[in-house]
């Protein structure tokens, strides 16, 4: 079946610093990738809708300056998280939706765990 | 606005036992509905979906879900638990913005 990684799987840094999350499609091309956040014991929170080639859809409340979101490639989006912050420390999933395919063919990524020191 | 509601956050079954991970969701018109399976350190796995079709949906590894209009439910079943369904689960909600809605998710415990 399709596959989708992230990487890193888990980062740790400090205050103040920047940490960029990939997120690509190993065999498929997608057309559409969500980013989601998760805190522990919620829900999957839904952060942006990313489509290749055009700016990322922010959901309310998400601050797009903070998490830069750029889906260069139809294999490869990236979610940058600048002057990180404790607050932000989550579990960051993405997920692509395959060119053609309808929503179930939603695919995820294993998820990446950052924490902010 | 739409919404989903996981009434467990931890079921606990013993083997060959069956499983019920509930679902209650909230949308203001006729939704898609999905069960993710979330295996630690793996991404998450479609198990079935609901999409205006059969109201009793079977999915893969033996689950099934029931479409329930009246109770606005789509609560999760399988008749005889394996040690391997151990896992956290996602009930999900189309949004019809090509998005999924999530509820907070349930952790099945099987007891060998």
């Amino acid at each position: 079946g399709a596959v989708v990684s992230q990487h890193p799987s888990r980062v740790i840094c400090k205050s103040g610093t920047s940490v960029k999350i990939e997120c690509r499609s190993l065999d498929f091309q997608a057309t559409t990738m969500f980013w989601y956040r998760q805190f522990p014991k919620k829900s999957l929170m839904l952060m942006a809708t990313s489509n290749e080639g055009s700016k990322a859809t922010y959901e309310q409340g998400v601050e797009k300056d903070k998490f830069l979101i750029n889906h260069a490639s139809l294999t490869l989006s990236t979610l940058t998280v600048t002057s990180a912050h404790p607050e932000d420390s989550s579990f960051y999933i993405c997920s692509a939706r395959e060119r053609g395919r309808a929503l179930e063919t939603q695919y995820f990524g294993p998820g990446t765990r950052l924490l902010v020191l | 606005a739409q919404s989903v509601t996981q009434l467990d956050s931890h079921v606990s079954v013993s083997e060959g036992t069956p499983v019920l991970l509930r679902c209650n969701y909230s949308s203001s018109y006729s939704p898609s509905l999905f069960w993710y399976v979330q295996h630690p350190n793996k991404g998450l796995q479609l198990l079935l979906k609901y999409t205006s079709a059969a109201t009793l949906v079977k999915g893969i590894n033996g689950f099934e879900a029931e479409f329930k209009k009246s109770e606005t439910s789509f609560h999760l079943t399988k008749p005889s638990a394996h040690m391997s369904d151990a896992a956290e689960y996602f009930c999900a909600l189309d949004t019809g913005r090509r998005a999924l809605t999530f509820g907070s998710g349930t952790r099945l415990q099987v007891q060998p």
